[in-house]
């Protein structure tokens, strides 16, 4: 158990819907950073934020965002969802304020399916 | 911009022979270089990770890597396979200049082992 905690493990939705996604990170950790993951594109970052405060983006569609609240949970937010949508979500923590060198703990994921 | 290509999507090996798992990177300054281990329905676990120093890392489960700069590369080894190794590898890269954690994954070896 990596201590990342990511609701729900499982959503099926239809396209134009909207979900959100939710992770609590480590206990301690003040970085949140989220990943998809799909067959054709593979793991790809896309947002990373530090207490509170986004500090860097990847590939994040504009229908998609993300925020971390005073607590230091973060959630996802995905609208106007497409088909091509359903991948895997992670959501990973971290102590540090994302130096390339810090080790991210990973939770164990979302599976979004849109229909 | 960095980069990381696996060799090979799939890699299968019997029980007890070598594992070697290819990675090489593309990164225009000194990289941090990860490798994760991804079992069926969990998140990513480190494996191991390179920074500085000792250009042989050691990391967890009998895996290591070497960092081979002349070759741009970071291998994964071990010794033995054994069938709990069976899962998904992925080798990341992140370098010094990124504010955010914005580290790059490579698209993953599925690793099998044969009784």
């Amino acid at each position: 158990d990596s201590g990342v905690t990511q609701t729900p493990k499982h959503l099926i939705t239809a396209t134009g819907q909207r979900v959100t996604l939710r992770c609590s990170p480590r206990s301690g950790d003040l970085s949140v950073y989220w990943y998809q993951q799909s067959l054709d594109q593979g793991l790809q970052f896309l947002i990373h934020y530090y207490n509170g405060e986004e500090r860097a983006k990847g590939n994040i569609l504009e229908r998609f965002s993300a925020q971390q609240f005073p607590d230091l949970h973060s959630e996802l937010n995905l609208s106007s969802l497409e088909l091509g949508d359903s991948a895997l979500y992670f959501c990973a923590s971290s102590v540090a304020e994302g130096k390339p060198n810090t080790e991210a703990f990973f939770g164990q994921g979302t599976r979004l399916t849109v229909v | 911009a960095q980069s990381v290509t696996q060799l090979g999507s799939h890699v299968s090996v019997s029980e007890g022979a070598l594992v070697l798992l290819r990675c090489n990177y593309s990164s225009s300054v000194p990289p941090y270089l990860f490798w994760y281990v991804q079992y069926p329905n969990q998140g990513l676990q480190l494996l191991l990770k390179y920074t500085t120093g000792a250009t042989l890392v050691k990391g967890i489960n009998g895996f290591e890597a070497e960092f081979k700069k002349s070759e741009t590369s970071f291998h994964l080894t071990k010794p033995s396979a054994h069938m709990s190794d069976a899962a998904e590898y992925f080798c990341a890269v992140s370098d010094g200049r990124t504010g955010g954690f914005k580290t790059i994954f490579g698209a993953g070896t599925r690793l099998f082992v044969k009784a």
